[in-house]
């Protein structure tokens, strides 16, 4: 079982749809959570950064993080057609220089 | 642009070969981190350098090698290579290694025939 799960898609999804894509985990020690794009033939690049549990919000994108679940959620509110990547989420135990560890990655498709 | 330069963009070598990957961290971070990605495996991290010297290893094979120099750029060896050797080669680099600070380069495709 890997440390991270996370559902590979693909999720199609209507313009202006609300998204919810979610990752699982298994290490209690994980502190810090990130959410990456990555579009096609490029790296991945950082959307959202969370530290320990709650909401955190950035324009279209919310990030929520239960640690006593074990659970991560990034939420899409009126999703794009340019939103259209896969997302992976991320997780590191420290802020000084670890390694990330990531999901596998969902792969969405918002359709005009 | 991300800020990270990886070179080359994609490589095509036969099995038991010798390739070297290079990263150019973006300006001013001395962390440099090694991924892999591929399809069953997703992204994996392999290893990474602060300031010319190895702070951490993941799942790297034997067959592979890095450094990084004084300049900053790292390489990335990876020697008698296999045909599950194939995959996307990603560099990142970070400010003193804060994982908010990542940013990854465009990644490097290796096929291995």
């Amino acid at each position: 079982q890997k440390e991270v799960e996370q559902d590979p898609g693909p999720l199609s999804v209507p313009e202006g749809a609300i998204v919810s894509l979610n990752c699982t985990y298994s290490n209690s020690a994980f502190q810090y959570f990130m959410w990456y794009r990555q579009y096609s033939r490029k790296g991945p690049e950082l959307l959202m950064y969370t530290y320990s549990s709650g909401n955190k919000e950035d324009g279209r994108f919310t990030a929520q993080v239960d640690k006593s679940s074990k659970y991560i959620s990034l939420f899409i509110r009126d999703s794009q057609p340019s939103d259209s990547a896969t997302y992976l989420c991320a997780m590191s135990f420290n802020n000084a220089g670890n390694m990330l560890t990531f999901g596998g990655g969902t792969r969405l498709m918002v359709k005009p | 642009d991300s800020g990270v330069t990886q070179t080359p963009k994609h490589l095509i070598t036969a099995t038991g070969q010798r390739v070297t990957l290079r990263c150019s961290p973006r300006s001013g971070d001395l962390s440099v981190y090694w991924y892999q990605q591929s399809l069953d495996q997703g992204l994996q991290f392999l290893i990474q350098y602060y300031n010319g010297e190895e702070r951490a290893k993941g799942n790297i094979l034997e067959r592979f090698s890095a450094q990084q120099f004084p300049d900053l750029h790292s390489e990335l060896n990876l020697s008698s290579l296999e045909l599950g050797d194939s995959a996307l080669y990603f560099c990142a680099s970070s400010p003193r290694g804060r994982v908010d600070g990542y940013t990854f380069g465009s990644g490097t495709r290796l096929t291995v025939v």
